[in-house]
């Protein structure tokens, strides 16, 4: 089966600090990678689209300058938190997709729990 | 616009009972469903998936049908074991988004006791 991993699994930082957040698909080509983040108890929220090689699709309401997507390549996407802050803390989750247009299943990596201090 | 409405949670039922877990949704053009699940700490695992009408998504002993005729596609169980225990969520690809971004459901936690 189709397998993305993300990494770290868990990041605690103090107030101020950047953080990078790793997502690979280990087994299939990503052509799109998606960002959601995720409040205690709650559905996900879709940040971020990210297409390979192009600039990432924000969602109304997410600053694109805090929250900076890079989808470089086939098989990485990364996101970093820029100056986070308390608020920021939540899990944040990726996943991936083969293809660009398509109704096809998207794979979730474990998430990463980030805790601003 | 597009959505999903999923049965409010928690459930909690005792080993080897039934479980359904409704999922409605709205949406134009023909959208894909899908059921994920999610345990504690973890991200979302693919459960089934349906693509079009009629069509009936099944792994592990869950299974669901694609009903156009009642937008619907509940998730079913014969027979849950405490492993069961998670948050399920009920998803659309919204084909009107260009991205086929998904549209999720507000989750279902299920708590099965041995």
């Amino acid at each position: 089966g189709a397998v993305v991993s993300q990494h770290p699994s868990r990041v605690i930082c103090k107030s101020g600090t950047s953080v990078k957040i790793e997502c690979r698909s280990l087994d299939f080509q990503a052509t799109t990678m998606f960002w959601y983040r995720q409040f205690p108890k709650q559905s996900l929220m879709l940040m971020a689209t990210s297409n390979e090689g192009s600039k990432a699709t924000y969602e109304q309401g997410v600053e694109k300058d805090k929250f900076l997507i890079n989808h470089a390549s086939l098989t990485l996407s990364t996101l970093t938190v820029t100056s986070a802050h308390p608020e920021d803390s939540s899990f944040y989750i990726c996943s991936a997709r083969k293809d660009v247009y398509s109704n096809q299943p998207q794979h979730f990596g474990d998430g990463t729990r980030l805790s601003i201090l | 616009g597009n959505s999903v409405t999923q049965m409010e949670g928690p459930v909690t039922l005792s080993e080897e009972a039934f479980l359904t877990i409704n999922c409605t949704y709205t949406a134009t053009g023909y959208p894909s469903l899908f059921w994920y699940v999610q345990y504690p700490g973890e991200g979302l695992q693919l459960l089934l998936k349906a693509t079009k009408a009629d069509d009936k998504g099944s792994n592990k002993g869950f299974e669901a049908t694609y009903r156009k005729e009642t937008t619907s596609f509940h998730l079913e169980k014969g027979s849950v074991q405490v492993s069961d225990s998670a948050v399920y969520f009920c998803a659309l690809s919204d084909p009107t988004s260009g991205t086929y971004k998904y549209i999720f459901g507000t989750g279902t936690r299920l708590k099965v006791l041995a």
